[in-house]
């Protein structure tokens, strides 16, 4: 089976701007985690997605946003990009009462 | 304080060596424990996941949890050169919900 997969791999923006990072869940996984990893710290909750509905939302500002589509896929926007956003984005799958497999990860600059 | 605390490191062994890596957490309604291994630059990779006090051995690596210190561990035995990476434990009261992550221990397993 294929593991999870995220796109872009990495990119760059610059302050203020817009940005949107794709995951696509291992397949019959219906839960969609984000999370973001600062250099040398451990991933951060931002939010999870279980069948298109928001589970749980973390300490992040409303800049961040997300949404599930029918085949499970996820999105996470960020607007009005700080600094302070650069970091590995990671988005992690499950199925109910299993743990979480993550995949590779989106590298953001900021500039 | 936080949640879950790991000593970052870095720690350095010779090869073949017994590595011992530790959380400790504050959270007593904690259930789940994970511990991961990330590359450097890569997604975090699942290798041992644990439910309640115990231990679990699987290959060169054997999880204990001791509920009723708040403390975990990761043993990692006849360690080698490709183990080197960043070990991050992770816990939630959810399997497949929040995880809360530790900040890593980087490990360097000498030749």
């Amino acid at each position: 089976d294929a593991g999870v997969t995220q796109s872009p791999t990495h990119l760059i923006k610059t302050r203020g701007q817009h940005v949107t990072l794709r995951c696509s869940p291992i397949s019959g996984h219906k839960s969609v985690s984000w999370y973001q990893q600062v250099l040398g710290q451990g991933p951060q909750f931002i939010f999870q997605y279980y069948e298109k509905e928001e589970r749980g939302r973390g300490n992040f500002p409303d800049r961040f946003s997300a949404r599930q589509f029918p085949n499970y896929s996820s999105e996470l926007n960020v607007n009005a990009l700080l600094l302070g956003d650069s970091a590995l984005y990671l988005c992690a799958s499950s199925r109910p009462q299993e743990t979480q497999y993550f995949g590779p990860g989106t590298r953001l600059l900021v500039l | 304080q936080k949640e879950v605390e790991q000593d970052p490191g870095p720690l350095s062994v010779p090869e073949g060596a017994i590595v011992s890596l530790n959380c400790t957490y504050s959270n007593s309604a904690f259930q789940y424990f994970m511990w991961y291994r990330q590359y450097s630059r890569k997604g975090p990779e699942l290798l041992m996941y644990t439910y309640s006090s115990g231990n679990k051995e699987d290959g060169r690596f054997t999880a204990q949890v001791d509920k009723s210190s708040k403390y975990i561990s990761l043993f990692i035995r006849d360690s080698q050169p490709s183990d080197s990476a960043t070990y991050l434990c992770a816990m939630s009261m959810d399997s497949s919900y929040k995880l809360i992550f530790g900040s890593g221990t980087r490990l360097l397993v000498r030749p």
